[in-house]
């Protein structure tokens, strides 16, 4: 079946640090891949996404790569601020489909 | 656009009693599906609708149900409440562009408590 795999958290940093979570995924076909974030009390937000191996989705200054030889597609971030500080879902779907998750990684980025 | 509303926001609920969620999606989405999300199986597929039939059922008991109207509006529907139901339910919707059709946005979720 499908599955995603994130790295354990949680993750702090200090402001302006660099930021890697790592994802790997288990699909059969061609997944679109996701990364959702979680503001404590809100529901999910999308915050990128990529299609097909070696598209980078980009957004707010997080960044990542679909890479299929690795089945990975890793957040990261040059310089976090404290308003980044949530919960960051990897997921997949198959054809627009249901959206399978990641166990979530809570992130902690202190002044 | 307004975005995906769920009311009500918190319900707390005793045991064997059933509960009615509701959700209204991202104006012209037509797809709506839900999740349940808790501290111990983290996000979980519940089911999807389009145009009012379900196109998609996760790995729920039949205690949960859901259905969909003609304005894309969807409700959901869990019978006989267990402990083990406390959880944040999200509703999603996602549009029908190509290339975009593949996103889901989320509303603020309902948090169910049950006693």
């Amino acid at each position: 079946g499908n599955s995603v795999t994130q790295m354990e958290g949680p993750v702090t940093l200090s402001e302006e640090a660099f930021l890697t979570i790592n994802c790997t995924y288990t699909a059969t076909g061609y997944p679109s891949l996701f990364w959702y974030v979680q503001y404590p009390g809100e529901g999910l937000q999308l915050l990128l996404k990529a299609t097909k191996a070696d598209d980078k989705g980009s957004n707010k200054g997080f960044e990542a790569t679909y890479r299929k030889e690795t089945t990975s597609f890793h957040l990261e971030k040059g310089s976090v601020q404290v308003s980044d500080s949530a919960v960051y879902f990897c997921a997949l779907s198959l054809r627009g489909s249901r959206l399978t998750f990641g166990e979530g990684t809570q992130l902690t980025v202190n002044p | 656009k307004a975005g995906v509303t769920q009311t009500p926001r918190y319900l707390i609920k005793t045991r064997g009693q059933q509960v009615t969620l509701s959700c209204s999606p991202i104006s012209g989405h037509r797809s709506v599906s839900w999740y349940q999300q808790t501290p111990g199986q983290g996000l979980q597929f519940l089911f999807e609708y389009f145009s009012e039939t379900q196109r998609n059922k996760g790995n729920f008991p039949g205690r949960f149900s859901g259905r969909q109207f003609s304005n894309s509006r969807s409700e959901m529907n869990v019978s006989t409440l267990e402990l083990g139901d406390s959880a944040l339910y999200l509703c999603a919707s996602r549009p029908a562009d190509r290339g975009r059709d593949d996103e889901q946005y989320f509303g603020p979720g309902t948090r169910l408590t049950v006693t």
